[in-house]
């Protein structure tokens, strides 16, 4: 069983819709990360968060540590924000590597 | 410093065939990681350096797969006796305290 579950596998909005994607695992981690990843491989680093909440022009990413759940939002959602969306958990301890979800496909339509 | 970058972006191999891709993290970071991504799912651990020294190993890594960082700058991942299995997309990241930058990644297809 994945560590990191993500929801919801694909999503279709309309552009302007408000878009929330979740997150949830369920290991203690020292920091959880949401990145972008666009057709032909390349993954963006959006956010690295411990606790709280970071903002970053449209782009808004909480997490509960206490729930170990997290969830990235996108206002104003645009075409150009179609692009499959990954948690990704470091669970410290230690380790540096990053645990990652299968990602949430996100389709904006004009 | 531009990023990480990775060379080749795509290689097409038989099966059989030895092959080696080749990263470039960002000078500062002295931690760079190695993942593997196949269609449709997130990208899964290889290995980890912290400088020259490889610290973590994926039970994914098997006796094919080796990867070095020769004086903590760049790395490779060779992969012999290629399989069509092996098929996938290969990630490198380098990270500081800061956070993680990854490469755009090698895609590789086995025939």
């Amino acid at each position: 069983k994945n560590e990191v579950e993500q929801s919801p596998q694909n999503l279709t909005a309309q552009e302007g819709e408000f878009i929330t994607i979740n997150c949830s695992y369920s290991v203690g981690i020292s920091a959880l990360h949401w990145l972008q990843q666009h057709p032909g491989g390349g993954i963006v680093s959006l956010f690295m968060l411990s606790s709280g909440k970071k903002k970053h022009g449209r782009l808004i990413a909480t997490i509960n540590i206490q729930e170990k759940h997290s969830s990235l939002h996108i206002t104003a959602s645009h075409p150009r924000d179609s692009a499959v969306y990954i948690c990704a958990v470091a669970s410290g301890a230690g380790s540096y590597q990053l645990t990652f979800g299968k990602g949430t496909k996100l389709s904006v339509i004009p | 410093d531009t990023g990480v970058s990775q060379d080749p972006r795509h290689k097409i191999t038989k099966r059989g065939q030895n092959v080696t891709f080749r990263c470039d993290p960002i000078s500062e970071h002295n931690r760079l990681y190695w993942y593997r991504q196949t269609l449709g799912q997130g990208p899964e651990f290889l290995t980890y350096f912290q400088n020259e020294a490889q610290l973590e190993k994926s039970r994914l890594l098997s006796d094919r797969f080796s990867a070095e960082r020769p004086k903590g700058s760049f790395s490779t991942l060779e992969i012999q006796r290629t399989e069509q299995g092996d098929s996938a997309m290969y990630l490198c990241a380098s990270s500081s305290p800061g956070g993680y930058t990854f490469g755009s990644g090698t895609r590789l297809t086995v025939v």
